[in-house]
């Protein structure tokens, strides 16, 4: 139980496009979503906490323009990525906080390789 | 500021062998400690969660210790496999969702055969 999956596993687009990446929990309902950025051999950076029917609350430094999320279901949440840049490489984390859980239970999905060109 | 130290960086041992992974802390409040494991290229996967009262918490060949007096945690792996190369992440939280969990770097072990 508790499976989150996130499409695509990689992918890699030229600078300037839109990148969409979706975060599914698979076997549970989640109201709130996390995202997070990983840089090669450093920690998870928390970018946005992604709440069900309502905006999603970014950290500092994240913009929201940059970083469109969507979170229209309980089960699904999505990150845009618009008008990528090749510093926008980097492996894509997204974890769901289960329904009938505490607050800090996260399952996290096995992340999204970005490479912009 | 809430920060998390894990040590060494990286390690490198024999298959078969023990090792033992460290993690200090300073967050304040204190909710719960866990230990992660995340193979290249995936996403962590929770192998131990302790709170302010339990020293020890078991998992298979991985045994997470807590002395929350010095703010102290350990992850030891007996009897390493090859599969137990990965990077082994301590997560510490504070409570209230994401915005209270600190991250440490993580400790890359690779275990040789």
């Amino acid at each position: 139980g508790a499976v989150v999956s996130q499409h695509p596993s990689r992918v890699i687009c030229k600078s300037g496009t839109s990148v969409k990446i979706e975060c599914r929990s698979l076997d549970f309902q989640a109201t709130t979503m996390f995202w997070y950025r990983q840089f090669p051999k450093q920690s998870l950076m928390l970018m946005a906490t992604s709440n069900e029917g309502s905006k999603a609350t970014y950290e500092q430094g994240v913009e929201k323009d940059k970083f469109l999320i969507n979170h229209a279901s309980l089960t699904l949440s999505t990150l845009t990525v618009t008008s990528a840049h090749p510093e926008d490489s980097s492996f894509y984390i997204c974890s769901a906080n289960p329904i009938d859980r505490g607050t800090d239970t996260q399952y996290f999905g096995p992340g999204t390789r970005l490479t912009v060109l | 500021k809430n920060q998390v130290e894990q040590s060494p960086q990286s390690l490198i041992i024999l298959e078969g062998k023990n090792c033992t992974l460290q993690c200090n802390y300073t967050v304040s409040p204190f909710s719960n400690l866990r230990w992660y494991k995340q193979d290249t290229g995936r996403g962590p996967v929770s192998l131990t969660i302790m709170t302010f009262s339990e020293n020890t918490k078991s998992n298979g060949r991985y045994t997470a210790t807590l002395d929350a007096d010095t703010k102290q945690s350990s992850l030891h792996i007996t009897a390493s496999q090859l599969s137990d190369s990965a990077s082994y992440i301590c997560v510490v939280s504070s409570g209230g969702g994401a915005d209270g969990l600190t991250f440490g770097k993580g400790t890359h072990l690779i275990i040789q055969p």
